[in-house]
């Protein structure tokens, strides 16, 4: 199993500019997440989706969008790039146990290293 | 909504020494901590996790306690060495498939 994977690895766009950043999971995940990371911040949930077909916002959703068209990716689009979305993007995906609440382990993909210019 | 603070944002400690790290959390409906570690470069990996019915979890030299009722866990590593230097995040599942994660903690293990 390759686990979660993201495209590109690597990315710098200009001001205005738009782009679709990949992630797929060969795990049968039901959930996955796309976060944000910049220095002394942490990880900041921008969208997720419980679910194929079904997606919802997170902390940081603005300027964003995202697909779950199937169960294995989710897509996340920024239409008009911006300087402030300049980041290291995670996608992570997780399993819903049902014993005990619907918590699991998330995997994370390797990361994104967005530049925008 | 959920609100995740960590403590310390660094720190430093001698090798062999005890490093502890601590994070409180608001929604007293949460039930799954988890304990990340990342190292320079690369994706955040888990290292222990505790669920709410569970008060304390050990994992060799790594071990997490949670308190529900004043709504705080900790992270303790012991005989702490250089390859336990990372920045550490704490998160927080809340109900729905959210997760929260703390701002991160810098461990700097000097030899």
């Amino acid at each position: 199993n390759a686990g979660v994977t993201q495209t590109p690895k690597f990315r710098v766009l200009k001001t205005g500019q738009s782009m679709t950043l990949l992630c797929a999971q060969d795990m049968n995940h039901e959930y996955m997440y796309w976060y944000r990371q910049d220095p002394g911040m942490g990880l900041r949930l921008i969208h997720y989706s419980v679910g194929e077909g079904t997606t919802a916002k997170g902390e940081v959703p603005d300027g964003y969008n995202v697909s779950r068209l199937k169960k294995q990716n989710f897509l996340l689009g920024l239409e008009s790039a911006a300087p402030s979305q300049t980041s290291v993007y995670f996608c992570a995906s997780s399993y819903p146990r049902l014993a005990g609440g619907r918590t699991d382990t998330q995997y994370f993909g390797p990361g994104t290293r967005l530049t925008v210019l | 909504g959920e609100n995740v603070e960590q403590h310390p944002s660094t720190l430093s400690v001698q090798e062999g020494d005890s490093a502890v790290i601590k994070c409180t959390y608001s929604d007293s409906a949460s039930n799954y901590f988890p304990w990340y570690k990342q190292e320079l470069g690369k994706r955040p990996q888990l290292i222990i996790d505790i669920r709410s019915n569970v008060g304390e979890k050990k994992d060799q030299r790594i071990a997490v306690t949670l308190n529900k009722t004043a709504k705080h866990f900790s992270l303790h590593i012991t005989e702490t060495q250089p390859e336990d230097s990372a920045v550490y995040f704490c998160a927080v599942y809340s109900l729905g498939g959210k997760f929260q994660f703390g701002a991160g903690t810098q461990v700097v293990v000097t030899p």
